[in-house]
């Protein structure tokens, strides 16, 4: 069965810093995964995808993930991290396997940027 | 640019009572989905809907879900006799096909308290 995992409940880190958020997938076949973030009171926002090619995936808000085959990982990275990113990150894989191709999420990783 | 709207924000019901969670997804969408977040928990799928019938659904989702496509606009989650452990954010999703490749897009999440 696909799976995810975020071993993370919270990552801080200070303004301006680089920020990693990670994920480790279990999948059979091609993984198809995904980072959505949380705003508070808001829903899940899409941010960016990797399906296949290029390893380093790029998407919103300067946002970024890399995809590891090796260490089954995709983790979300950003240069810079801004206080207005603060807010709960979740990855997820497709479940190409059932008939609507759903997504299966992690637990969820709070990230907290301290200005 | 345009999203899934979901309403009431927060719906708050006492045990045994019915509830209904409306959703309005992406206009040319065709694939429509509810997920549920226990509050602390991951985000899990609930069911999927296309062509006016439900393509697939999750263990969680038993006798007493419903789901409907009314007008062509609404997408609506029926829970007929709701339980304490019912308590948990309900998110709608629509895709526009229903491939690997697609992301979802996601409403801002119906708050259900049921005391």
């Amino acid at each position: 069965a696909q799976s995810v995992a975020q071993p993370e409940d919270q990552v801080n880190v200070a303004e301006g810093n680089p920020l990693t958020v990670k994920c480790t997938y279990s999948v059979s076949g091609n993984p198809y995964l995904f980072w959505y973030v949380q705003y508070p009171n808001r829903g899940l926002q899409f941010l960016l995808k990797y399906i296949t090619g290029d390893n380093l995936v790029k998407g919103s808000y300067g946002f970024e993930a890399e995809f590891n085959k090796s260490q089954t990982s995709f983790h979300l990275k950003k240069p810079s991290a801004l206080v207005s990113d603060s807010a709960l990150y979740f990855c997820a894989v497709r479940d190409g396997g059932g008939a609507t191709n759903k997504l299966i999420f992690g637990t969820g990783t709070l990230l907290a940027v301290q200005p | 640019e345009p999203e899934v709207t979901q309403t009431p924000s927060h719906q708050v019901t006492q045990m045994g009572q019915e509830v209904i969670l409306r959703c309005v997804p992406i206009s040319n969408h065709l694939y429509f989905y509810w997920y549920r977040q226990i509050l602390g928990q991951k985000v899990e799928f609930l069911v999927s809907f296309y062509n006016n019938e439900i393509s697939e659904k999750s263990e969680i989702f038993d006798d007493q879900f419903s789901v409907e496509r009314p007008d062509g606009s609404n997408f609506t989650l029926k829970i007929r006799s709701t339980k304490l452990e019912d308590s948990a954010m309900y998110f709608c999703a629509s895709t526009r096909r229903g491939q690997t490749n697609t992301e979802a897009f996601f409403g801002q999440g119906t708050r259900l308290t049921v005391v």
